[in-house]
Order: C-alpha cells, then structure tokens, then sequence
C-alpha cells in the first residue's frame, strides 16, 4: 500500500500544549507531504520533507522523518483552537501521487 | 481568486440519475488530480492528469466514472446510473509539476448525495 497511516487516530489537548502526531508508510518515498483538513473543506497543505532531510521547522511546526524506520512525526506546539482539524500525511514515491490515510483529528480546547 | 475552484459546491441527484462535476484548477499548474472522500475517511485517490493526458486511474474506480481534461485546462468528472454508495465529497487539486517535490492545491470539493 502506497498510503501513509496516522497515529493517534483522535487527539484532544489543552491550548498552550503541543500536539504530536505520527505517520508510518512502506515504500520508498521521495518526500513526505502534511495536510490538514477543516471539517467540509478542502485539503491544506502543511509542509513537505524530502527523504533526504530528516527534520524541517516552519514556525510553531517540526516534522522528522526517519526513513529507515519508515516513520514521520508531526508536532505542533503551543496549539491553538484555530489547529482543531485533520492532519493527514501523504508519502510520495517518483509518480508523485498522494494516498492519504485516514488521519488524525486533533482538538484543541480553548 | 486564483485558487482551484468546483461546482457545483453540492450536488443531490436520485439513484440512476447520472452526474457531472467540474474542476477550475490554478491556471499554471499542468497536473490536475480527483479524490474521494467519505465521512471519518481520508481522500481517496481517483485519477489523475499531466495536462490533458489521464496518466493513472485507480483500479478500484468503477467504469461508471470518467473524468476528462480537454485541453489541459478544466476537467469534468461524471458518474453514470449513480448509486447510494457514490455519495461523498469530491475533491479537485492541481499542482505545477517541478520534479523536487510538488505540493497539491485543494478546491472546496463537491458534496454528492444520492437518494
């Protein structure tokens, strides 16, 4: 299967806190994309890491990515409520098709 | 707006009826993709285009659906003799095809009802 699994599947925090959400695939990627999603839209992306890179910033966001172990990680810090949605990772192998699993649904409480 | 754009935004239709939706994605990009998306459920891949070109289609996708890319600019996807289990959202992106990495640009999606 070409789709990346997140871990949790559901996530409920305290604002202020930080939120981390995992990812595993099985094949060769090329890179590895984040979304997120609100409910009844459509999909945002978040950031992308090349299999190359092992752990990138983009403000309050850190992705890793460990290719041998086929994994990547998503934390978010000091959460907010404006992050309450779905996060999905899609690994992307040379065709640069996105499967997209069945996400995290992460909760931020004010 | 130069983002991608669907309509239309809802769609309700009684089983056998057949249905079109259409996708404006950002006017650069030469990739154009569907997906499917139901209730809890991540997006399902469909098909996608390079252009005007349908380069992959997936293999559990029904013959009842097609989707065309005339000219590389906008696509239709249709669903013939829809069924209840056809209804979901579905979702257009496009993106620019670069070779390191491109990421997708979503529209709003079509929510589809068949009853």
């Amino acid at each position: 299967s070409q789709q990346g699994e997140e871990d949790p599947q559901a996530l409920s925090i305290q604002e202020g806190e930080n939120a981390t959400m995992n990812c595993s695939y099985k094949t060769s990627i090329n890179n590895l994309q984040w979304y997120r999603q609100n409910s009844g839209r459509g999909l945002v992306h978040v950031i992308l890491i090349r299999s190359n890179e092992r752990e990138k910033h983009s403000g309050r966001l850190r992705v890793t990515l460990d290719t041998s172990k086929k994994s990547s990680s998503l934390l978010i810090t000091a959460s907010r409520a404006a992050d309450t949605a779905s996060y999905f990772c899609a690994p992307v192998t040379g065709a640069n098709n996105l499967f997209f699993g069945t996400g995290t649904r992460l909760t931020v409480i004010p | 707006d130069t983002g991608v754009s669907q309509n239309p935004r809802h769609k309700i239709t009684k089983r056998g009826q057949n249905v079109t939706f259409r996708c404006d994605p950002i006017s650069e990009h030469n990739r154009l993709y569907w997906y499917r998306q139901t209730l809890g459920q991540g997006p399902e891949f469909l098909t996608y285009f390079q252009n005007e070109a349908q380069l992959e289609k997936s293999r559990l996708l029904s013959d009842r659906f097609s989707a065309e890319r005339p000219k590389g600019s906008f696509s239709t996807l249709e669903i013939q003799r829809t069924e209840q289990g056809d209804s979901a959202m579905y979702l257009c992106a496009s993106s620019l095809a670069s070779g390191h990495g491109e990421k997708l640009f979503f529209g709003s999606g079509t929510q589809l009802s068949v009853l």
